[in-house]
């Protein structure tokens, strides 16, 4: 059970090119999310899916688009890399599915190990 | 939108002391309290979580405690261990719904031998 795969782990860029990261899971989860994460800024929120064909824009979306059509995979897209896009970017999962109430477990979430992204 | 806010940004505290890093929310919806643990290098791990029913958790070393009035809850790390040193974030939210789902700003504790 591999849980969230990121793809790729490092990668560098260019201004002005364009890539893919690619965020897949194997626990069936409905919500996804993508956050970038730079020194003393915390995790952001890019974008996130509540559903397979569904997509909404987080804290920080420009520069970035998003698909998810497939449940289990939900693609992060730069159009036109700018040295400001370079960070750590997660990708995280969580199910809909009800949380056990009181016994304090609820639907975590399980995060990728990240990709590093460098854009020169 | 959602605001979470969490301090100290940074936290140095010698080993065997005790470490408290607090979060306030304004989201009175919010049904699920947890805090995740990055090590660096790693993804954020969930460490412990509390549901607003109780007012406080304890899972060995680490307790929640939870303030519904105040809009707050905290991690207390008891007998902090050098192993411990990690940046610790609050991303409260309502469990079974999706929508946004933000994190504090982070706490990056050393803890010194």
């Amino acid at each position: 059970n591999a849980g969230v795969t990121q793809t790729p782990k490092f990668r560098v860029l260019k201004t002005g090119q364009s890539m893919t990261l690619l965020c897949a899971q194997d626990m069936n989860h409905e919500y996804m999310y993508w956050y970038r994460q730079d020194p003393g800024m915390g995790l952001r929120l890019i974008h996130y899916s509540v559903g397979e064909g569904t997509t909404a824009k987080g804290e920080v979306p420009d520069g970035y688009n998003v698909s998810r059509l497939k449940k289990q995979n939900f693609l992060l897209g730069l159009e036109s890399a700018a040295p400001s896009q370079t960070s750590v970017y997660f990708c995280a999962s969580r199910s809909n599915r009800e949380g056990q109430g009181a016994l304090g477990r609820a639907n975590v979430l399980t995060f990728g190990a990240g990709s590093r992204l460098t854009v020169l | 939108q959602q605001q979470v806010k969490q301090s100290p940004q940074s936290l140095i505290v010698q080993k065997g002391g005790i470490s408290i890093i607090n979060c306030a929310y304004e989201n009175t919806a919010f049904d699920y309290f947890p805090w995740y643990q990055q090590f660096p290098g790693k993804g954020p791990a969930l460490l412990i979580a509390i549901r607003p029913d109780v007012s406080e958790k304890k899972e060995g070393r680490f307790t929640i405690s939870f303030n519904k009035s105040a809009k707050q809850f905290s991690l207390h790390i008891m007998d902090s261990q050098p192993g411990d040193s990690a940046t610790y974030f609050c991303a409260p939210y309502r469990d079974n719904a999706g929508n946004m789902l933000t994190f504090g700003g982070g706490t990056r504790l050393m803890v010194k031998p």
